[in-house]
């Protein structure tokens, strides 16, 4: 089973400026598609968990561009180029090369 | 649009079987997988399976010999059933929509990007 570890477990975010969350896998998630398998899940406080990312680096319908996912092999990033209130939250990633696994979360707040 | 409403018992006791109906709204339950995650009180969130409405499942190795996962097209529902519940099982449990998102040739990639409102189910006697 693919291990996914995230990191930092919690991040305090100031608004208007960047943010970032790490989240390692215990394997590559380059599917011989040539395309990576993770995808990036926000659960705001009191709301089901909501789609951000999928395939690495694809932006969900709707999602400001202010978030953008990144990285290779066992190693990806989600970046918030402006944090703004409305994204506080847990963040999650997943890995969907081998069923899915979540990364343990991480809770942004200002 | 698509709208899912989860349903079933909030109180479950030990050693019974935990059953949840995910009813599929504004849209056909055909063509698409449908997937389970639960979120255990202060922990983060466990994908339990997923099931096509052709009868297709993968479920998670760790939950996989207690997860039995189904669909009723003449209903547009699909369900969960998780037997020989503990302690362990007490969470919040969330159904979802995997949708082909990108086409990759031969296939597609799926994503959970419609999800329900969540069902509390506390393992309980």
């Amino acid at each position: 089973e693919i291990v996914m570890t995230q990191s930092p477990l919690s991040l305090p975010v100031t608004p208007g400026e960047p943010a970032s969350i790490s989240c390692r896998s215990s394997q590559s998630l380059l599917h011989s598609s040539g395309y990576y398998y993770l995808d990036w899940y926000l659960q705001k406080p009191g709301q089901s968990p909501q789609l951000l990312i999928y395939m690495h680096s694809n932006r969900a319908y709707g999602v400001p561009d202010r978030f953008s996912g990144s990285g290779s092999g066992t190693d990806f990033t989600l970046k918030i180029s402006r944090v703004e209130a409305e994204d506080v939250g847990v963040y999650y990633c997943m890995q969907t090369l081998q069923g899915r696994t979540f990364g343990g979360g991480t809770k942004v707040e200002i | 649009q698509v709208q899912l409403q989860g349903s079933g018992p909030g109180l479950v006791e030990p050693s019974e079987t935990l059953s949840l109906t995910c009813t599929v709204s504004g849209g056909s339950i055909n063509n698409y997988y449908w997937s389970w995650v639960r979120r255990p009180p202060g922990k983060g969130l466990e994908w339990i399976g997923y099931v096509h409405h052709s009868g297709l499942t993968n479920y998670s190795p760790s939950l996989e010999s207690r997860v039995t996962m189904s669909v009723d097209m003449s209903k547009n529902q699909f369900s969960l059933k998780l037997t020989s519940v503990t302690a362990a099982d007490t969470a919040v449990y969330y159904c979802a929509r995997l949708n082909p998102l990108r086409s990759l040739g031969s296939y597609y990639y799926h994503a959970m990007d419609v999800w329900g409102q969540g069902t509390t189910v506390t393992v309980s006697s």
